[in-house]
């Protein structure tokens, strides 16, 4: 079965620290994979696309990595901000044609 | 409009009404998705519009819940005789491209079956 898997569930971190996001997919054949922030009542906002061949790709001071083989990607947020709390969610795209996959998302929360 | 737009933003109604609610996507955009969110949760698919048709339904639950784009923009998705179980946040989103492109998603149309 084709699931998205991620942890922690929910992390606090202090203002300013680093944390990083895990997750792990069992989605095949793979297409893409994604991330998304969202803030409490609000729709996803995309922060990052990868697909199976690239590793690494960055959007300000969020970093995610990808390794195809271990089915494994990473979100790392730097110098964390107030603003950082939210929900973060991955996605896998699929074949062709078939629908995004959603993790169930870790909540962080960034405290003064 | 600069981006997906969803009616109405709430929606309070009764246990067996009929519900419908509305997605308006990007200009242009061919790929409709649908989820739905629970609290806590991660969204959950429910249906894929690739054009006018319906690429993949396999997310709808039940015969209850159906979706249309009759003119490949728009999209409805019905809730017939609601359940207290289908209050949720029911997200659209919009691409280009599917399930290789941007997605950009609406703010979600909350609904609430007492």
């Amino acid at each position: 079965k084709n699931q998205v898997e991620q942890s922690p569930q929910s992390l606090i971190i202090l203002e300013g620290k680093n944390c990083t996001l895990q997750c792990n997919y069992t989605v095949s054949p793979f297409s893409n994979l994604r991330w998304y922030k969202q803030d409490t009542g609000r729709g996803p906002v995309s922060l990052t696309i990868m697909t199976f061949s690239e590793n690494t790709k960055s959007n300000g001071r969020y970093t995610a990595t990808l390794d195809a083989d271990t089915k494994q990607s990473s979100l790392h947020i730097t110098a964390s901000q107030l603003s950082d709390s939210a929900s973060y969610i991955c996605v896998v795209s699929g074949q062709a044609g078939t629908a995004l996959i959603f993790g169930k998302g870790t909540t962080l929360s960034v405290s003064s | 409009g600069a981006g997906v737009s969803q009616t109405p933003s709430n929606k309070v109604t009764e246990k067996g009404k009929y519900v419908e609610l509305r997605c308006d996507p990007i200009s242009g955009h061919t790929a409709l998705y649908w989820y739905r969110q629970s609290l806590g949760q991660g969204p959950e698919f429910l249906i894929y519009f690739q054009g006018t048709g319906a690429a993949d339904d396999s997310g709808l639950p039940n015969d209850r819940f159906f979706a249309v784009r009759p003119e490949g923009s728009v999209s409805t998705l019905k809730i017939q005789r609601t359940e207290r179980g289908d209050s949720a946040v029911y997200l659209c989103a919009s691409g280009e491209q599917g399930d290789t492109g941007e997605l950009f998603f609406g703010e979600g149309s909350r609904l609430t079956v007492l």
